[in-house]
C-alpha cells in the first residue's frame, strides 16, 4: 500500500520563476492538502483539493494556485517566485468523510524548494 | 481567528522519564485533536488523535487527554527513549472547517 509521494525532492529556483510540485495521495485516499513548512516552524495550510475542487484556501497569495486530476494526484503551482517562498512543501491526503473517511491526514516526504 | 497555543516551545526529560505537552484551542466547536511528530528533516507523522466525544485515549508509551470544558488536550509520553526526540505539533479541527489549526510545536529533547 503506496504512502503519500511527492516529487521532486529538492528544487532549487531563481526569483521571479515558476515552478510546479506534484502529490500523489496514499491509496484510497481522495482528498489532497497543500503546506508551506518554512525552517523551524509548523506547517501552514495553503489550500485543499478535493472532487478536482479548490475546496479551502488559507492565507496565501494567487501567486499559489493548485491542481487535482481524476486519479486525485495534485499539482501545487507558485509563479513569480519571492526569496521568502523558499520552504518545505508538504502535501497531506485524506478520505473525505462522506466517502466514510475520519479526519487524519497523512503527509508526504516534501519538496525542499529553495529561491535565490 | 482560531488558534491553538502549545507549551513548552521546548522540553528536555531523562531517558525513561515522562513528557507532558499542553495545547489550548481557541474555538469552542473543535471536536478534532491529532498530535504529530516531526524529525528532522522528515515529514510530520501522526502519532495519535482524539475526538470530542472522547476524554482520554492510550497507544503503549503515548497517550492524550481532552478537557473540552478549559479546551485544553495534553500529549503524555512514559519511559521515554532516546528515538522519541523530536518536535510535537499540536492541531485542532471542526467539522465545518477542513484544514487543521497547529500549534507552533514542541522540541522534546531526551537526555541519555
Amino acid at each position: 500500500d503506496a504512502g503519500v509521494t511527492q516529487s521532486p525532492t529538492h528544487l532549487i529556483k531563481t526569483r521571479g520563476q515558476q515552478v510546479t510540485l506534484r502529490c500523489s495521495p496514499k491509496s484510497g485516499h481522495d482528498t489532497v492538502s497543500w503546506y508551506q513548512q518554512a525552517l523551524g516552524q509548523g506547517p501552514q495550510f495553503i489550500f485543499q483539493y478535493y472532487e478536482e475542487e479548490e475546496r479551502q484556501r488559507g492565507n496565501f497569495p494567487d501567486r499559489f494556485s493548485g491542481h487535482q486530476f481524476p486519479n486525485y494526484s495534485s499539482e501545487l503551482n507558485v509563479n513569480a517566485l519571492l526569496l521568502g517562498d523558499s520552504a518545505l512543501y508538504l502535501c497531506a491526503s485524506s478520505l473525505d468523510s462522506r466517502a466514510g473517511g475520519g479526519y487524519e491526514q497523512y503527509f508526504g516526504p516534501g519538496t525542499r524548494l529553495t529561491v535565490t | 481567528g482560531e488558534n491553538v497555543e502549545q507549551h513548552p516551545s521546548t522540553l528536555s526529560v531523562q531517558e525513561g522519564d515522562s513528557a507532558v505537552i499542553k495545547c489550548t484551542y481557541s474555538d469552542s466547536a473543535s471536536n478534532y485533536f491529532p498530535w504529530y511528530k516531526q524529525e528532522l528533516g522528515k515529514r510530520p507523522q501522526l502519532i495519535i488523535d482524539i475526538r470530542s466525544n472522547v476524554g482520554e485515549k492510550k497507544d503503549q508509551r503515548i497517550a492524550v487527554t481532552l478537557n473540552k470544558t478549559a479546551k485544553h488536550f495534553s500529549l503524555h509520553i512514559t519511559e521515554t527513549q532516546p528515538e522519541d526526540s523530536a518536535v510535537y505539533f499540536c492541531a485542532s479541527k471542526r467539522d465545518s472547517n477542513y484544514q487543521l489549526i497547529w500549534g507552533a510545536g514542541t522540541k522534546l529533547i531526551i537526555k541519555p
